[in-house]
């Protein structure tokens, strides 16, 4: 199994549905992301938890929303989809405590197509 | 705030070139990490190097090697002798010092697409 596992791997929803991407980890890192990628524009980070009592707003946050059910459980929202929304979908996890390098270990990508 | 330019968006090769992929970074830390992350055609996010700011040693894998230079604010990567398997979509990033309470979060940059004809 992965170390980081995303369900959907692909999606195609209508505009104004409520979606949501589940990400899960068998690392036993404290650390999750969520990025989305964009043609481009690289990847860009929505948001970031440092455990499972922090959320924490990225650089594009806005119409989504995550929820931290447990160390291994990050899920994306979105609550209201909307075309511009359409794009791959990163997780990722990351354990820097004893390098202090954030190496981070990706999941495979959840591909979400908004009509 | 952290920037990471990647200027090349697409780079068409033929097998057994040489290529070089540039990075160019903004950040007003003092430690600071860079890294490199392949995505290949299969879409995942592959790990290839970081590299910390006290460290200006090239690096070289194989027929992958790194130029890191502190004084342009660049970290290069070059392939040597390019296959057809390094094909893909190249990501250089940069992150602050990820301990204690900071959160060393990823900037990335927009990508520069390798394509190795051959």
């Amino acid at each position: 199994d992965a170390d980081v596992t995303q369900t959907p791997r692909n999606r195609i929803t209508k505009t104004g549905k409520r979606i949501m991407l589940e990400c899960s980890q068998t690392k036993g890192h404290d650390r999750m992301y969520w990025y989305r990628q964009d043609p481009g524009l690289g990847l860009r980070l929505i948001y970031y938890s440092f455990d499972v009592k922090d959320i924490n707003k990225g650089e594009i946050s806005d119409g989504y929303s995550v929820s931290r059910q447990a160390q291994a459980k990050f899920s994306l929202s979105l609550e209201s989809a909307i075309p511009n929304q359409t794009a791959l979908y990163f997780c990722a996890t990351s354990d820097p405590v004893h390098s202090g390098a954030n190496v981070l270990t990706f999941g495979a990508g959840s591909r979400l197509t908004v009509l | 705030a952290q920037k990471v330019t990647q200027a090349q968006t697409e780079i068409s090769v033929v097998e057994k070139e040489d290529v070089t992929l540039d990075c160019v970074y903004e950040t007003r830390d003092t430690t600071y990490y860079l890294f490199w992350y392949k995505q290949p055609p299969s879409g995942e996010l592959v790990f290839l190097i970081r590299r910390n700011s006290f460290d200006e040693q090239n690096e070289i894998s194989g027929r992958y090697s790194w130029n890191f230079q502190k004084s342009t604010s660049s970290f290069n990567f070059t392939i040597t002798a390019s296959q057809v398997v390094d094909s893909a979509v190249y990501f250089c990033a940069l992150s602050d010092y990820a301990g204690g309470t900071s959160y060393g979060k990823l900037t990335f940059g927009q990508g520069t697409i390798l394509t190795v004809h051959p």
